[in-house]
């Protein structure tokens, strides 16, 4: 079935570091892959999209395109700040009848100073 | 643009007791869903709906019953709580395909005890 893998945590960076998330994805077909941000005591947040193969989605800085022949679409920035921490999680979307999503565990990311 | 509203926030039950979480949804979406987010388990699906008057059974379904009368309003249903339904609960919902994810709600905190 469908599933997402996603590098787990916790990460910790300093502020200007450059930060990867790995996911990868078991899908059938060309599945939409997503990238939300979850900060503390709220929900989700659809931070990135890509739709189709070779894709990029970006967002506040943040990247990641989707790579069909690895199934991947990992997550990087450039340079971050300490409000980027937050948890951060892989998924693929529009899946069955109920166009359910599939999510990773989550990967939290805590930036300092 | 209020989006998704998940009522109440915090609760604290006793074992054996019920309760009702609310969703509801200003965006016309067709989709919605009810998930818990567990430590180290990422977010796990347990009822959706593909619209007013229907639901169906996510991966965790047990112990658990909702309702679809509106097409605005999602409801959760814990008949009888137990220490293991202790969680975070996310409603979202999806318009008409993938393209848009979800819009999530901020969440309600549930501790049985």
């Amino acid at each position: 079935g469908d599933s997402v893998t996603q590098m787990e945590g916790p990460v910790t960076l300093s502020e200007e570091a450059f930060l990867t998330i790995n996911c990868t994805y078991t899908a059938t077909g060309y599945p939409s892959l997503f990238w939300y941000v979850q900060y503390p005591g709220e929900g989700l947040q659809l931070l990135l999209k890509a739709t189709k193969a070779d894709d990029k989605g970006s967002n506040k800085g943040f990247e990641a395109t989707y790579r069909k022949e690895t199934t991947s679409f990992h997550l990087e920035k450039g340079s971050v700040q300490v409000s980027d921490s937050a948890v951060y999680f892989c998924a693929l979307g529009g899946r069955g009848t109920g166009n359910q999503f599939y999510f990773g565990t989550g990967t939290s990311l805590t930036v300092i100073p | 643009n209020a989006g998704v509203t998940q009522t109440p926030k915090f609760r604290v039950l006793k074992t054996g007791q019920s309760m009702t979480l609310l969703c509801a949804q200003d965006m016309n979406h067709e989709y919605m869903y009810w998930y818990r987010q567990d430590p180290g388990m990422g977010l796990r699906l347990i009822h959706y709906s593909v619209g007013e008057g229907t639901t169906a059974k996510g991966e965790v379904p047990d112990g658990y019953n909702v309702s679809r009368l509106k097409k605005q309003n999602f409801l959760l249903g814990l008949e009888s709580a137990a220490p293991s339904q202790t969680s975070v609960y996310f409603c979202a919902s999806n318009g008409q395909g993938s393209y848009y994810g979800y819009t999530f709600g901020s969440g309600t905190r549930l501790t049985v005890v």
